[in-house]
């Protein structure tokens, strides 16, 4: 199946600092990305989805000045964390797809400790 | 998307085959259904989807009933490797997101 790779698999940063987390299609283009967030014992929650060439579109209740999402080719998009506190500490999971009615591809996720 | 019902949890015996509910009573005429597992510490994997028509691949079987209310994931011969929690999901043709529920979580016995 397709590929999709995060990176960095693991970051660990200061409190107030910002981080930024790549997400890449290797072996297809995606004018579409998907960034969830998940929490320890809980299930994956969507935060945003990334468009090729346009603004990301935020779910509800998710700050869009705080995550800062660049989609800026067909397989890359970039999830920055602005301004990270310790309450950012999270499991941070990208996914893209070919199109509707087909699979979405996940990445290995992105381990963010907030210190 | 229709929302889906999953049991919490449950178990299974190594060699045996494991058969995970979803119940998804609003599904509409478009929307498909999805599986994906999470092993943990690692992003989900799909294992396989479907629309009205029961399916099969490598990893599993999917079984869809008429009304298309419920449906059922197939693991024919469990191992220790698939203790991981497994996402039913219903998704429609407006988009590529998928919204996760609570999954089960299925842990295979020796």
């Amino acid at each position: 199946g397709a590929v999709v790779s995060q990176h960095p698999s693991w970051v660990i940063c200061k409190s107030g600092t910002s981080v930024k987390i790549e997400c890449r299609s290797l072996d297809f283009q995606a004018t579409t990305m998907f960034w969830y967030r998940q929490f320890p014992k809980q299930s994956l929650m969507l935060m945003a989805t990334s468009n090729e060439g346009s603004k990301a579109t935020y779910e509800q209740g998710v700050e869009k000045d705080k995550f800062l999402i660049n989609h800026a080719s067909l397989t890359l998009s970039t999830l920055t964390v602005t301004s990270a506190h310790p309450e950012d500490s999270s499991f941070y999971i990208c996914s893209a797809g070919q199109g509707a009615h087909t699979e979405a591809f996940f990445g290995q996720g992105t381990r963010l400790t907030v210190v | 998307d229709a929302k889906t019902t999953q049991p919490p949890s449950m178990d299974c015996a190594e060699g045996r085959a494991a058969n995970l509910p979803c119940n998804h009573s609003t599904i509409s005429g478009n929307e498909y259904v999805y599986w994906y597992r999470q092993i943990h510490s690692q992003g989900p994997q799909y294992i396989i989807h479907g629309l009205k028509n029961n399916e099969t691949n490598e990893m599993a079987s999917l079984i869809i009933t008429e009304d298309r209310k419920s449906s059922t994931l197939i693991l024919p011969h469990a191992t220790l490797r698939d203790t991981a929690v497994y996402y039913c999901i219903v998704r429609g043709n407006t988009g590529n997101q998928f919204y996760f529920g609570t999954g089960t979580s299925l842990t295979v016995i020796p």
